[in-house]
């Protein structure tokens, strides 16, 4: 059964990169599909941040993308997430999942991370 | 990115059937084919319950079924449980290889 489980700081200082991991168990993530990022503002809806490949073909939330790097690390078996000049609208549950498991879709998910950003 | 449209709430009676709307406004979306369903119960990661607009990932209950008519996508819920109390999003791949979701729906059962 696949598994996935961020880590990273729970607290980000305002203009600082919020950077979190996600290890992935039970699958090797060179074997396939994407890996991406979703986040979730406390009370709000889910935006899609983005997604890469093993390889490091990567897909972006056009309102993110001057912010995001999604990367992946093979030897590891993670991928990390960047998210540069952190305001507290980036505040929010962070999930990451595999994505393409079934066509276009999310079907494996983390359980989720709150990153909060705050002086 | 465009959102897609999604009623806030939607309610209904144990036993009964509920659907759950999703309007694309955009041409992001192409055919609009590539639309997915989470259940989302609080505190809780979201769920995939449907893919590819009707099709069900396995262990996932045949009460839930999925459709699309033009630019709207639906998620039906029949039999409803109490368990089914939960947010529902939709989700769809777009033309520019990306994701947006719906706007999300609260689903509540009397």
């Amino acid at each position: 059964q696949v598994q996935l489980q961020e880590s990273g700081p729970g607290l980000v200082r305002p203009s600082e990169t919020l950077s979190l991991t996600c290890t992935v168990s039970g699958y090797s993530i060179s074997g396939g599909f994407y890996w991406g990022w979703i986040r979730q503002p406390p009370g709000k809806g889910l935006e899609w941040i983005g997604s890469a490949y093993h390889t490091g073909t990567t897909y972006y939330n056009p309102s993110l993308k001057s912010r995001v790097t999604i990367s992946a690390d093979t030897s590891k078996n993670q991928f990390s997430l960047k998210l540069d000049s952190a305001t507290a609208a980036d505040t929010a549950i962070y999930y990451c999942a595999r994505d393409r498991g079934y066509s276009y879709s999310l079907n494996f998910w983390s359980q989720g991370t709150l990153v909060t950003v705050s002086s | 990115q465009s959102a897609l449209t999604q009623p806030a709430s939607v309610s209904g009676s144990p036993g009964q059937s509920i659907t759950i709307s999703c309007t694309a406004y955009s041409s992001d979306f192409g055919d609009y084919n590539y639309v997915s369903w989470y259940q989302q119960h609080p505190d809780k990661a979201p769920k995939l319950i449907i893919y590819d607009v009707a099709q069900r990932p396995s262990g996932v209950s045949n009460r839930f079924s999925g459709s699309k008519s033009g630019n709207t996508a639906s998620l039906t819920i029949s039999g409803l449980q109490s368990d089914d109390e939960a947010d529902y999003y939709c989700n769809s791949y777009t033309t520019r290889s990306t994701y947006v979701f719906g706007t999300g729906t609260k689903v509540s059962v009397l």
